[in-house]
Parts: C-alpha cells; structure tokens; sequence
C-alpha cells in the first residue's frame, strides 16, 4: 500500500523568504509522485510532477522539488514566495499503473507582508 | 481544452434526500476519477472509470453511493438517503493514458 505524509499541516512565511514543504512517502513499488495547489473553494491545480528522469523537478510559479529516493521524499521548494502563493499544498503519489492519487493531508502556506 | 467541468459546483439538501452531481471531463480523457475531499483532509479516492467500465471503487463508496459513465463521457455521482457525514467538495478528475490528472472545481455538498 501506498501513503504520504506531509509533515507540516500550517507553514507561515513572509513575502520574498524561502519556503520548503516536506513530504515523505511510503511504496513498495516505483512511484510517481506529484505536488497540487488548491486555493479556497476551488479545484486541484498541478504544481509539478516527477513520473522518471532528473531528480530535480521545475514547476510552474517558480516551484521546484526534488525526488530523494533513499530518503522517500519529495520536498516542494520555492527560492522567493509572494502573497499570492497562500494557498493549501497537496502532495500526491501514485503507482507507475497509474491508478488513483493518494493525497497527503495538506500544508497550508500561508504569506504574509 | 475547456478543462474538467462540475455541476452544480454548490449544493445544499436535506438529510434523506438524493443528489446527483456531473462532471464532464476534457474532450477525450479516456479515464475519469471522483474523489471526496472533507475539511482539511486531503482528496480521498471513490472511484475510477476507464471509458465507459467502472474499474474500481474505494471501500469509502457505501452502498447508497453509485457512479456511472454511459458512453464514456460525462459522468454521474449519486448519494442516495444523503447523511450529514457525506457533507464533502466531491472532486472530479479525467486523464489520458499519460500520467497527470486534471481536476475540476469540485462540487461542495452540505447535508443539513
């Protein structure tokens, strides 16, 4: 079976510093994995994914996050957040048959001025 | 692309009653996924269509919920004898057979 483990449910920054999400997962098999963006009362928005390849993923928005394998994880990073980068984070695994997304619980990153 | 589409995107009922929600999924996205999103929980997997056949469900769709795909387009999830914990945004998603899912905005259900 699969899971993920977001290991901050709130993150507060201020506007123009660094911020990294964590988050670990857990799979017998290969993965892929992926980070979605949810701002209120809407939909899921893909971030980035990492399905092969480069370790080092590049999202839209200026996200960035790298696959460790040995560590299981799968950190979403941003170098400068902005306001509008408050929103809730879901990070996503799932198995290389594709089926269904397991989600983690979410971190809410919440900028301020 | 027009996206994957939900309707209603809000709905308000009585417990006991029946709802029905639709999502349409981008043109030619051959599979379509619903999951259930609760309060600050993450997107909970309920079913998963691969055109028009039903190719799994989730131990979480009880025997009052069921989901079709006539001619593997839109689709349809309906709760029968709605309960207050089935208050949930009910999240629709619909790929190719490549590996990204695409979501909609999600229907929001509030059972009183």
């Amino acid at each position: 079976a699969q899971s993920v483990t977001q290991l901050d449910s709130q993150v507060p920054v201020f506007e123009e510093a660094p911020v990294e999400l964590r988050c670990n997962y857990s799979s017998s098999v290969s993965v892929y994995l992926f980070w979605y963006v949810q701002y209120p009362n809407q939909g899921l928005q893909l971030l980035l994914k990492y399905l092969s390849g480069s370790t080092l993923v590049k999202g839209i928005n200026g996200f960035e996050a790298e696959f460790n394998k040995s560590q299981t994880s799968f950190h979403l990073r941003k170098p400068s957040v902005h306001i509008s980068d408050t929103a809730e984070y879901f990070c996503a695994v799932s198995g290389q048959a594709g089926t269904a997304l397991i989600f983690g619980k979410g971190t809410t990153l919440s900028v301020s001025s | 692309d027009t996206g994957v589409s939900q309707n209603p995107r809000h709905k308000i009922t009585k417990r006991g009653q029946n709802v029905t929600f639709r999502c349409d999924p981008i043109s030619e996205h051959n599979r379509l996924y619903w999951y259930r999103q609760t309060l600050g929980q993450g997107p909970e997997f309920l079913t998963y269509f691969q055109n028009e056949a039903q190719l799994e469900k989730s131990r979480l769709l009880s025997d009052r919920f069921s989901a079709e795909r006539p001619k593997g387009s839109f689709s349809t999830l309906e709760i029968q004898r709605t309960e207050q914990g089935d208050s949930a945004m009910y999240l629709c998603a619909s790929r190719t057979d490549q590996e990204t899912q695409y979501f909609g905005p999600g229907t929001r259900l509030l059972v009183l």
